[in-house]
């Protein structure tokens, strides 16, 4: 089963609005990391947040983690046309016993210009 | 420094037929990882491999489906008598390490259709 899963599946704003996006998950975690995926592209990494951190910044990206309710969200301020994608999150689970990241089905996002 | 290299982009199939998918990491990453992807859905992991050895195999089917990391040259995914259900992206991403919070660097995968 999914470890993580994100909410909602899917965000329609206008530019300029703020965008967020959460991502709940089950077992402990070491870290959580947010990925960016376009149309037909393959992801890209956003932002990684350790399970001893609370809040982290980049840019207009900012993620919380509040291990205690086992979620995290991601907001995007100001947003724009170009935000427009698939938005993940990946926890860490050890399907295997490796430490292999493991997605959620992705909240994806339209910004209308 | 090229990222991760996938190619064919796109494979159609008959059932019955073998697709090979293949992924050359990042200069330097040792570390591969598959992932499929349906459609308005997440990844999901198949399998994990270093030069010459299969680490985590945990997600990838029993039967048809097999992946290698020879040496030299990419990674090659290989599935045998494609069904219509293996139509999806396969993903493919590379690492320079293992372990905790490593960040996995992606191609742009490969989609399959199986008719």
């Amino acid at each position: 089963s999914q470890q993580g899963e994100e909410d909602p599946q899917a965000l329609s704003i206008q530019e300029g609005e703020n965008a967020t996006m959460n991502c709940s998950y089950k077992t402990s975690i070491n870290n959580l990391q947010w990925y960016r995926q376009n149309s037909g592209r393959g992801l890209v990494h956003l932002i990684l947040i350790r399970s001893n951190e609370r809040e982290k910044h980049s840019g207009r990206l900012r993620v919380t983690l509040d291990t205690s309710k086992k979620s995290s969200s991601l907001l995007i301020t100001a947003s724009r046309a170009a935000d427009t994608a698939s938005y993940f999150c990946a926890t860490d689970a050890r399907p295997g016993g490796s430490y292999i990241p493991t997605f959620g089905r992705g909240t994806s996002l339209i910004v209308h210009p | 420094n090229a990222g991760v290299m996938q190619n064919p982009r796109h494979l159609v199939r008959r059932r019955g037929q073998e697709a090979r998918l293949r992924c050359s990491p990042m200069k330097g990453h040792s570390h591969v990882y598959w992932y499929r992807q349906l459609p308005e859905e997440g990844l999901k992991f198949m399998v994990y491999l270093q030069k010459e050895n299969i680490i985590d195999e945990s997600g990838m089917p029993k039967e048809r489906f097999s992946a290698e990391f020879p040496k030299e040259g990419p990674s090659i995914l290989r599935i045998q008598q494609v069904v219509r259900g293996d139509s999806a992206a396969y993903f493919c991403a590379s690492s320079p390490r293992a372990g905790v919070g490593e960040t996995q660097y992606f191609g742009p995968g490969t989609r399959l259709l199986v008719l």
